[in-house]
């Protein structure tokens, strides 16, 4: 199946807020609430930030929170903080005893 | 402590075999998939396939159905991924993941092959 389309890149000022976005279908976003986003700094493992679309596990910060509108979703961070510089990865279920990512978006803390 | 560990850095040359692991940790392996994740330099994240250590129950994604094996052994709650025939092309660091409930990620296992 085809990735979850994202933008390759967001930028957004320090103290702002940014939102990216995560387009699937019909068959795996818009049927399921499994999808999860994961932040990845450069030569480390990628780190949960939401989980199941709005969930936020300990750890994660509270400026991260998730959504969903019909087959898209979306992860806004809010507050940006230099340290947000990263790449981030959506993932969703797809019913078909399979998961999918999204190619990635590089977000520059500005 | 709830965590994934992963088997270290393996440097191959093409045509070799390899099986890397994914040992669990904390909490109950059995019940939960691991999917087995591949990331190529540079490049974003590839879901593999996965396996449900209590019966071994797999799904492969197509692009890596035939060029993979995925196993576990329930016993010591370790999870395999396995290359018969080592390319080039499988460079990439190899990811193994609980996506479901809190996902859970191991630290990674580079693989490198070349002659």
């Amino acid at each position: 199946q085809s990735a979850l389309t994202q933008p390759a890149s967001v930028s957004g000022s320090l103290g702002q807020s940014i939102t990216i976005s995560c387009t699937g279908t019909s068959s795996d976003v818009g049927s399921y609430n499994l999808v999860s986003w994961y932040q990845q700094h450069p030569g480390k493992a990628p780190k949960v930030m939401i989980y199941e679309v709005n969930k936020r596990p300990s750890g994660a910060s509270n400026r991260f929170s998730g959504s969903k509108s019909g087959n898209t979703v979306s992860l806004t961070i809010s507050g940006l903080q230099a340290e947000d510089e990263a790449d981030y990865y959506c993932c969703s279920y797809t019913g078909s005893s399979t998961w999918v990512f999204g190619g990635g978006t590089k977000l520059t803390v500005l | 402590e709830v965590q994934l560990v992963q088997s270290g850095a393996e440097v191959k040359n093409p045509g070799e075999s390899l099986k890397i692991s994914c040992k669990g940790s904390g909490y109950s392996f059995t019940t939960y998939w691991i999917a087995w994740v591949r990331q190529k330099p540079g490049k974003g994240l590839e879901w593999m396939g996965r396996i449900f250590p209590s019966d071994s129950d797999t799904t492969y994604s197509p692009s890596f159905r035939g060029q993979v094996t995925i196993s576990a052994d329930k016993s010591t709650s370790t999870a395999y991924l396995q290359w018969s025939n080592l390319k080039a092309s499988d460079t990439a660091m190899y990811y193994c993941a609980r996506l479901e409930g809190i996902p859970l990620w191991g630290q990674g296992t580079l693989v490198t092959v070349s002659s």
